[in-house]
């Protein structure tokens, strides 16, 4: 059974912090890291994939894949109110089908 | 921007009836999926349609689920004989390519049985 591993949260942080959320995986074959970000009733929104080991920075936010600690995480820098909302973990071996993490709940205070 | 497109974006239907769900995807994406969330849970994969075929199936996706692309846009969900824990939200996605690729979500549906 793949599982994928997200601490539910909520992830509080004050408005112009550093947001780390963190994911870890079962599968040693995974090949393919997602981040996504889920508000609340509205479909899945991919902010980040990341397929090597080390970081991707795209604007505020950077992936980072260790595959030998089958770790993923995801820095958000800058945090705004707007940035409020669930993010998913996904994972994918070879085949066509993600594995979703339960997702981290971050809230951005004011 | 091209996005991927669901209707109806709400449906309330009686147990043991036929629902069908309806998407659009992207224009030039090849590679097509269908999820559901429950409430409060995780997004779990239920099947992805390649080349007028189903490439993979999750042990959600029964005999009571099909797919079909009817013409060359739409791709839908049918669930035969609903029952009260099919009650969930039904992403539909696609992708240009498969493996490793990136899927770009619709909207959903909100499916509720009573």
């Amino acid at each position: 059974q793949k599982e994928v591993e997200q601490n539910s949260g909520p992830l509080s942080v004050p408005e112009g912090a550093i947001a780390s959320l963190n994911c870890t995986y079962s599968d040693r074959g995974s090949q393919s890291f997602f981040w996504y970000r889920q508000y609340s009733g509205k479909s899945p929104e991919l902010i980040m994939s990341i397929y090597s080991n080390g970081d991707k920075e795209d604007g505020r936010f950077t992936a980072q894949l260790n595959k030998a600690s089958q770790y993923v995480s995801l820095l958000i820098r800058d945090s705004q109110p707007s940035d409020s909302a669930t993010y998913l973990c996904a994972v994918k071996g070879g085949s066509y089908i993600p594995t979703f993490g339960r997702g981290t709940s971050l809230i951005v205070h004011p | 921007e091209p996005e991927v497109t669901q209707t109806p974006s709400h449906q309330v239907t009686q147990m043991g009836q036929e629902v069908i769900l309806r998407c659009v995807p992207i224009s030039n994406h090849l590679y097509f999926y269908w999820y559901r969330q429950i409430l409060g849970q995780k997004v779990e994969f239920l099947v992805s349609f390649y080349n007028n075929e189903i490439s993979e199936k999750s042990e959600i996706f029964d005999d009571q689920f099909s797919v079909e692309r009817p013409d060359g846009s739409n791709f839908t969900l049918k669930i035969r004989s609903t029952k009260l824990e099919d009650s969930a939200m039904y992403f539909c996605a696609s992708s240009e390519r498969p493996r490793g690729e990136t899927q770009y979500f619709g909207p959903g549906t909100r499916l509720l049985v009573l």
